[in-house]
């Protein structure tokens, strides 16, 4: 069964370091995801790529998280620099058609520690 | 006011016993509703579509009431296996298709 594959798994990283996380999506699915989730609560949309574009970031941000998918196959979600409060996990979803009934498929995630 | 909000529990229960959430939302304007389950340090994975005439998939029963804006799901004859954290999600009326998730209900079932 096709997955959508994340890396790395677990980052520990100090405040103000540059951290990458990298997400690639099951082949096929148009529609992209990284969502954030802090212990205790539900995933938050950070972004959305409809291929190569940017369709929704409303949450995401922007001084210091950048997200791209250049080829519009897999993506990269950069934080720069890192804070204490970014600690959490990042999850990398896909779909194929957001305009239809339809399933996201989470990837692994990767759990931050910012120290 | 959250979105799609959710009691978090802990629900703790017996093995067989039937045990239900439920989740609200504020957007009149959601049009399709979810459950994912998400085991401890896990990815989230759907679990069952929900619609407005409600529907079943085994031991699992989801309902939709529009009017109160309101989402339930019922387990029935529980098993130690259904231990996780439930996640109520509204679909957005946007043509993105953002899904808004509630911040998951835990349930532990008991031998």
């Amino acid at each position: 069964e096709a997955e959508v594959a994340q890396s790395p798994r677990y980052k520990i990283t100090e405040k103000s370091q540059a951290v990458a996380f990298w997400c690639d999506p099951i082949s096929g699915h148009a529609t992209l995801y990284w969502y954030r989730q802090i212990l205790g609560q539900g995933p938050e949309l950070l972004v959305q790529f409809q291929d190569e574009s940017v369709v929704d970031d409303s949450q995401l941000p922007k001084d210091r998280f950048s997200a791209e998918r250049l080829k519009g196959v897999d993506s990269t979600l950069k934080i720069q620099p890192a804070e204490l409060g970014d600690s959490a996990m990042y999850l990398c979803a896909s779909s194929t058609n957001p305009g239809t009934v339809y399933e996201q498929y989470f990837g692994p995630g990767t759990r931050l520690t910012v120290t | 006011r959250k979105e799609v909000e959710q009691d978090p529990g802990p629900f703790n229960v017996p093995e067989g016993a039937t045990v239900a959430f439920n989740c609200t939302y504020s957007n009149s304007a959601s049009q399709s509703f979810f459950w994912y389950r998400q085991d401890c340090r896990k990815e989230p994975k759907l679990l069952m579509s929900v619609y407005s005439s409600g529907n079943e998939d085994g031991r699992f029963t989801a309902q939709l009431n529009r009017a109160s804006q309101y989402i339930s799901l019922l387990i029935r004859d529980s098993k130690l296996s259904d231990s996780a954290t439930y996640l109520c999600v509204a679909k957005s009326s946007s043509n993105t298709g953002k899904l808004i998730f509630g911040q998951g209900t835990t349930l532990q079932v008991k031998p």
